[in-house]
């Protein structure tokens, strides 16, 4: 167990809907990463906050959004579903602002866009 | 952006041998270098990791060694067991700093 959480496990939802991802990271941590594990694309950095801040931004669409708020949990927010964001959304953690130390993974959370 | 690749995609080993991935990233700026484990139905799981200022880390039957004039970095695993069965994948920091960026992954499968 790393500590870190994510709910819900499993999210099914239909096109065009927008769903709330969250993720606690472990106690004392204050980055927050969201990646996104397709088959075919791997792992994908998404974006990441650091003390409720934005710090860094990769391959995020406009339909996704996140925030970090002050108990340190975040959220991912993915709107306006398409059949191909069907994917593992997983939530990392780690104390530092940069990943130059380690990043440890929530379980994930999976979603499928019917 | 930063591109890490790594082979081989699958590997197949008999439980005892050795396993050794490997991974290739393009920015000389990288200089952390984690591999992870991901079972089925879990997150990946940090195992082991490299900074630049080393050129390899042991920790009991996993080490990993780091080139950087040729900018590669290799995972090996020696006596392996049924349960290192799993996706590894390796990843370095990215020129900006902020992010990981992934190989696409190992399935490596020990059979008994």
């Amino acid at each position: 167990d790393s500590g870190v959480t994510q709910t819900p496990k499993h999210l099914i939802t239909a096109t065009g809907q927008r769903v709330t991802l969250r993720c606690s990271p472990r106690s004392g941590d204050l980055s927050v990463y969201w990646y996104q594990q397709s088959l075919d694309q791997g792992l994908q950095f998404l974006i990441q906050y650091y003390n409720g801040e934005e710090r860094a931004k990769g391959n995020i669409l406009e339909r996704f959004s996140a925030q970090q708020f002050p108990d340190l949990h975040s959220e991912l927010n993915l709107s306006s579903l398409e059949l191909g964001d069907s994917a593992l959304y997983f939530c990392a953690s780690s104390v530092a602002e940069f990943p130059r130390n380690e990043q440890f993974f929530g379980p994930g959370t999976r979603l499928t866009v019917l | 952006g930063e591109n890490v690749e790594q082979h081989p995609s699958t590997l197949s080993v008999q439980e005892g041998d050795s396993a050794v991935i490997k991974c290739t990233y393009s920015d000389s700026a990288s200089n952390y270098f984690p591999w992870y484990k991901q079972e089925l139905g879990k997150g990946p799981q940090l195992i082991i990791d490299i900074r630049s200022n080393v050129g390899e880390k042991k920790d009991q039957r996993i080490a990993v060694t780091l080139n950087k004039t040729a900018k590669h970095f290799s995972l090996h695993i020696t006596e392996t067991q049924p349960e290192d069965s799993a996706v590894y994948f390796c990843a370095a920091n990215s020129n900006s700093g902020y992010a990981l960026n992934f190989g696409k992954g190992t399935s490596l499968l020990v059979t008994p």
